[in-house]
């Protein structure tokens, strides 16, 4: 089946710092990833869009030179959070769509704990 | 406005026992999905369903849709504690904008 990896698992780090979490497609290629942001016993908040080549599309309210996304190749998209303050802190899952056009079916991640102390 | 909606947030239940949990949305709809997340972890995919009518059943799950009604079921059945986990509802809309719902958390005592 369609396996998404996510790194790190689970990551601390300081205020003030920048933290760089990588989504991979394991065995196939996604035309499209995308990122989301839970905070705890919450529903998943989409984040941004992210297209292999292209720039990623944000939703509103979220911050681009904040959250750095790219997608760099078919198989790996990265999310960088830049300057992380505790706020920051939270349960981010990719998920991946191996087909082109829209919405289909997307394959998440395990996710990525990140606390900013 | 694109909405999915979700009732109960909570539900506890013995074993055993029999609930539904319900899904509505607020507009016409592409698909329909079910996702299951237990503490720490992602998320499972657990049912997609497509078209008016669709049932789809998986052990103790059953998902049916309703797209005239703008709603979706997720009823267990003789419920278990490996049950126990929070069950997530997403819609696509225009297909390409997926919404989730805010989750329902269920808790299963023996």
């Amino acid at each position: 089946g369609a396996v998404v990896s996510q790194h790190p698992s689970w990551v601390i780090c300081k205020s003030g710092t920048s933290v760089k979490i990588e989504c991979r497609s394991l065995d196939f290629q996604a035309t499209t990833m995308f990122w989301y942001r839970q905070f705890p016993k919450k529903s998943l908040m989409l984040m941004a869009t992210s297209n292999e080549g292209s720039k990623a599309t944000y939703e509103q309210g979220v911050e681009k030179d904040k959250f750095l996304i790219n997608h760099a190749s078919l198989t790996l998209s990265t999310l960088t959070v830049t300057s992380a303050h505790p706020e920051d802190s939270s349960f981010y899952i990719c998920s991946a769509d191996p087909l082109a056009g829209g919405i289909n079916e997307q394959f998440f991640g395990p996710g990525t704990r990140l606390t900013v102390l | 406005e694109l909405k999915v909606e979700q009732n109960p947030l909570f539900l506890s239940m013995q074993e055993g026992k029999n609930y539904t949990i319900y899904c509505n949305y607020s507009t016409t709809s592409d698909r329909l999905y079910w996702y299951r997340q237990d503490p720490g972890k992602s998320l499972e995919s657990l049912f997609v369903l497509l078209s008016n009518g669709a049932v789809k059943q998986e052990g103790r799950l059953m998902a049916s849709l309703d797209t005239k009604a703008r709603l979706s079921t997720l009823h267990i059945t003789a419920a278990v504690h490996d049950l126990s986990a929070t069950y997530f509802c997403a819609v696509i809309f225009n297909n390409n904008d997926m919404r989730f719902g805010a989750g329902t958390r269920l808790t299963v005592k023996p």
